[in-house]
């Protein structure tokens, strides 16, 4: 099916350090998110994205994170700067624009995040 | 906002028995509904989607029933095997946003 991939797979960094989590989404589709999961807990939802815009986010969506695609590249979460509870599983999705499945999301495998 | 709630948040059940994982949702314009596998490390395997005109998807052993009325949606591994030991998570939408149910984890005994 649809790949979505995410780089890195895990990375360690210091409190206070900034951090950009990549996401290659499934080519053509138009809508990206990110999700948060602790220690396999529920998945909660951050933000979505279209059109180079954020088009909803939740509380969870600090002022320290922040979303980008630039020129159709790499979908992009920067944190900046970290926090303890930052640590977590970041999971990157895309969906395409219209249709029947229009709703349906595709994961990555996700982004493991621990700040020390 | 939308809620969801999942049960139960564990199941064990043996092999070749059936299981069944159930989601209560509070939206009532929820348009889409999907169910989700996660192995341990993992991310979210796509299982099975149905759109709110649907009661009933039927796809390699795994059933879908969604009651509108109840606002209940239900996913039923039938002849579960050990490797359908994962976490499960319903996700009910509404335009492009996706809000989860807690999780169920499921372990298959051969």
């Amino acid at each position: 099916g649809p790949k979505v991939l995410q780089i890195p797979s895990h990375q360690i960094i210091d409190m206070g350090q900034m951090v950009t989590l990549n996401c290659d989404p499934v080519s053509n589709h138009l809508y990206f998110y990110w999700y948060k999961q602790i220690l396999g807990q529920q998945m909660e939802f951050l933000v979505n994205f279209y059109n180079g815009k954020v088009m909803e986010k939740s509380k969870l969506f600090k002022d320290q994170f922040s979303v980008e695609r630039p020129d159709g590249s790499y979908f992009t979460l920067k944190i900046q700067p970290t926090a303890l509870e930052d640590s977590a599983v970041y999971f990157c999705a895309s969906s395409p624009s219209t249709g029947h499945s229009g709703n349906t999301l595709y994961f990555g495998e996700g982004s493991r995040l621990i700040v020390v | 906002g939308e809620q969801v709630e999942q049960r139960p948040p564990h199941l064990s059940v043996r092999e070749g028995d059936s299981a069944i994982i159930i989601c209560t949702y509070t939206d009532s314009a929820t348009a889409y509904f999907s169910w989700y596998k996660q192995e341990a490390g993992a991310g979210l395997q796509l299982l099975m989607s149905v759109l709110s005109n649907v009661d009933r998807k039927e796809e390699q052993g795994l059933t879908v029933l969604l009651n509108k009325k109840d606002k209940r949606l239900s996913l039923n591994l039938t002849a579960a095997h050990p490797g359908d030991s994962a976490v499960y998570f319903c996700a009910v939408n509404m335009g492009y946003k996706l809000t989860f149910g807690t999780g169920t984890s499921l372990l298959v005994d051969p």
